[in-house]
């Protein structure tokens, strides 16, 4: 168990549809990532947060946008679902905001698109 | 721009027999290499890391890994595999901002 919590376990929605996805970072951890990882094209980088603050921007889609609130939890929010959207979501934290600290995976949110 | 190589998509291997997974990764700078693995609907789990010194890592579970400059290279090795380390393996390097993974290695292992 590395600490880090992610709800829901699974999601099926239909295309069009918006979804929540939500992150609990290990305790102390001040940053928080977010991972899509699908079939076609591996384990791709999203978005950070350190304390509150956006700190750095993958590949993520303008229908895509998350945030971190003050307890530090954060949430991944989906838009105008699409087939292509179906993936699992891995959220990680990481005490530090540097890529050289470890980051710790939580146990993913498995997105299905209808 | 950082990436990350895994040459082989797939390997299966006895256990008790020796275990190499090879990276290649680009990089302009000093790179933090990391080892990451994916047991089945798991999330990843850190195996090793690589900042700077002694090129050969130890990490958790038996495995090490050895830094190669002149290479580009990153592989991990364990002398002899167990069953439970059937699981999927990533390669990550790790550059101003961001973790870029390569593709993965799936990892067999047969009694």
């Amino acid at each position: 168990d590395s600490g880090v919590t992610q709800t829901p376990k699974h999601l099926i929605t239909a295309t069009g549809q918006r979804v929540t996805l939500r992150c609990s970072p290990r305790s102390g951890d001040l940053s928080v990532y977010w991972y899509q990882q699908s079939l076609d094209q591996g384990l791709q980088f999203l978005i950070q947060y350190y304390n509150g603050e956006e700190r750095a921007k993958g590949n993520i889609l303008e229908r895509f946008s998350a945030q971190q609130f003050p307890d530090l939890h954060s949430e991944l929010n989906l838009s105008s679902l699409e087939l292509g959207d179906s993936a699992l979501y891995f959220c990680a934290s990481s005490v530090g905001r540097e890529t050289y600290n470890e980051q710790f995976f939580g146990p993913g949110t498995r997105l299905t698109v209808l | 721009a950082q990436s990350v190589t895994q040459p082989d998509i797939h390997i299966t291997v006895s256990e008790g027999a020796s275990l190499e997974l090879r990276c290649n990764y680009s990089y302009g700078a000093t790179p933090y290499l990391f080892w990451y693995v994916q047991s089945p609907g798991q999330g990843l789990q850190l195996l090793l890391k690589y900042f700077s010194g002694d090129t050969l890592v130890q990490g958790i579970k038996g495995f090490e890994a050895e830094f190669k400059r002149s290479q580009s290279s990153f592989n991990l090795r364990k002398p002899s595999v167990h069953w439970s380390d059937a699981a999927e393996y990533f390669c990550a390097v790790g550059g101003d901002y961001k973790l870029s993974f390569g593709a993965g290695t799936t990892v067999t292992v047969r009694a």
